[in-house]
């Protein structure tokens, strides 16, 4: 399996700009996290979906933030519009329920809002 | 909800001293601990898990119900070593995922 994958690795876009970040989870994983990290925060969770139904999203910092899965295969997560301060690098993780399972880690997005 | 801490924000040790990563947790179940490690840039990977009791890269980790702690340990520090590092609980509790949090993390430094 070739792992996480996230696309694009790098995003630079212009403030006001429709952003769209994604994510393939490995397969088999029954839940996916969306995460940004910036210096000053640290590692934020955003949102996490399991079976491909959002379960929580009290990370997700505005309305101006969406993710979504529409099958096992492929999450998004959208901003509109972006804005300056949204620049980070964000993550996504997949992972399944059992003992001993951790997750597993995207390499990223790096987004700069310009 | 099994929650984590880690009380030092960054440890700076010489190359070959020991090094000790501290993490606590809050649960009052039987607790499953991970450690996670982030090199400059790169994502976050797993590291250790203490239900396999495994060593990687030299470092251990012991899970210890008494301290309820499960802090990393390497007898001798290597500059390759030099990253953040965290301590996480499983991303799952009862049936479901439950978030997976992390906290602050740990900024490993290995002077020469």
């Amino acid at each position: 399996d070739a792992g996480v994958i996230q696309s694009p690795r790098h995003e630079v876009t212009e403030m006001g700009q429709e952003v769209t970040l994604r994510c393939k989870p490995i397969s088999g994983h029954n839940s996916l996290f969306w995460y940004r990290q910036t210096m000053m925060r640290g590692l934020e969770l955003l949102i996490y979906f399991n079976n491909n139904v959002p379960i929580d999203d009290s990370g997700m910092p505005e309305d101006r933030f969406s993710a979504k899965m529409p099958n096992a295969s492929f999450s998004t997560l959208k901003i509109q519009p972006s804005e300056p301060r949204d620049s980070a690098v964000y993550f996504c993780a997949s992972s399944r329920a059992g003992q001993g399972f951790g997750a597993f880690f995207g390499q990223g997005t790096r987004l700069t809002v310009v | 909800a099994q929650r984590v801490t880690q009380p030092e924000k960054l440890l700076s040790v010489f190359k070959g001293a020991p090094v000790e990563l501290k993490c606590n947790y809050s649960y009052s179940g039987s607790p499953e601990l991970f450690w996670y490690v982030q090199y400059s840039r790169q994502r976050l990977q797993l590291l250790l898990r203490h239900i396999s009791r495994e060593s990687i890269k030299g470092f251990t980790a012991d899970l210890n119900k008494g301290e309820t702690s499960f802090h990393l340990k390497k007898p001798f520090a290597q500059e390759e070593d030099s990253a953040m590092y965290y301590c996480a609980p499983l991303p799952y509790s009862g049936g479901g995922a439950d978030g997976l949090t992390f906290g602050k993390g740990t900024h490993l430094i290995i002077q020469p």
